[in-house]
């Protein structure tokens, strides 16, 4: 069926760096955008970055601009979030979403079930 | 960027009552607007995009309206299973902000 799952979440140490994956399965990866958003605990959801489908098109959260970067690879399919430089605000919920665009449904229609990051000394 | 907020930021509410919560934009998004549920500890789930197009296998009760800058969400008839936090977001362009979120809890 049609999903996407995160890996790569764990504690580190603030300053130090961490990458998140997702893999997606049951769907054409190469024709659909892909997203990045985080939930703090206790907090709202943040869109973090994302990636159309070629990668030629990008975006990033003034919040992590400069120190995070999204990538993907069509081949296997899968989407990634490279973490540098970083905070204990980083410390959040992250989830992988599909954009839906390519299946008419403008919105993030596909979610993993997140991978915990945690930054902390 | 486009900024969204969310009024209110919570309601208590019974089963069975309508409900509405509204979501303004910081300027206009036309209808790349949506909306999605969430439960404590689940990632959110997709309700309505395009302002109004319900996603599938989402009940009838759900609908949304609203256009420009001011969208709304309305559930006609609150079911158990509707107690949970609902978020509007902007598809207009980067960054693809959330709103911060309305709580419907029990009455």
């Amino acid at each position: 069926q049609v999903q996407v799952e995160e890996s790569g979440g764990g504690v580190v140490q603030p300053g130090k760096s961490l990458r998140l994956s997702c893999a997606a399965s049951g769907f054409i990866f190469s024709v659909y955008g892909m997203h990045w958003v985080r939930q703090a605990p206790g907090k709202g959801l943040e869109w973090v970055a994302g990636t159309g489908y070629d990668a030629s098109d990008k975006g990033y959260a003034d919040s992590v601009k400069g120190r995070f970067t999204i990538s993907r690879d069509n081949s296997k399919k899968t989407v990634s979030l490279q973490m540098n430089s970083l905070r204990v605000e980083d410390t959040a919920v992250y989830y992988c979403a599909r954009d839906g665009a390519a299946a008419g449904n403008d919105a993030f229609d596909v979610w993993g079930q997140g991978t915990t990051v945690t930054v902390s000394s | 960027d486009i900024q969204l907020t969310q009024s209110p930021s919570f309601l208590s509410a019974a089963v069975g009552d309508r409900v509405t919560i509204t979501c303004r934009a910081s300027q206009g998004i036309s209808n790349y607007l949506a909306w999605y549920q969430q439960n404590s500890g689940k990632p959110p789930k997709l309700l309505i995009y395009a302002t109004s197009t319900l996603e599938s296998g989402v009940p009838s009760r759900f609908s949304g309206s609203g256009s420009g800058t001011e969208f709304t969400l309305t559930i006609s008839s609150l079911q158990p299973e509707d107690f949970a936090t609902y978020y509007c977001q902007h598809l207009k362009s980067y960054p693809r902000n959330f709103g911060p979120g309305t709580k419907v809890d029990i009455k």
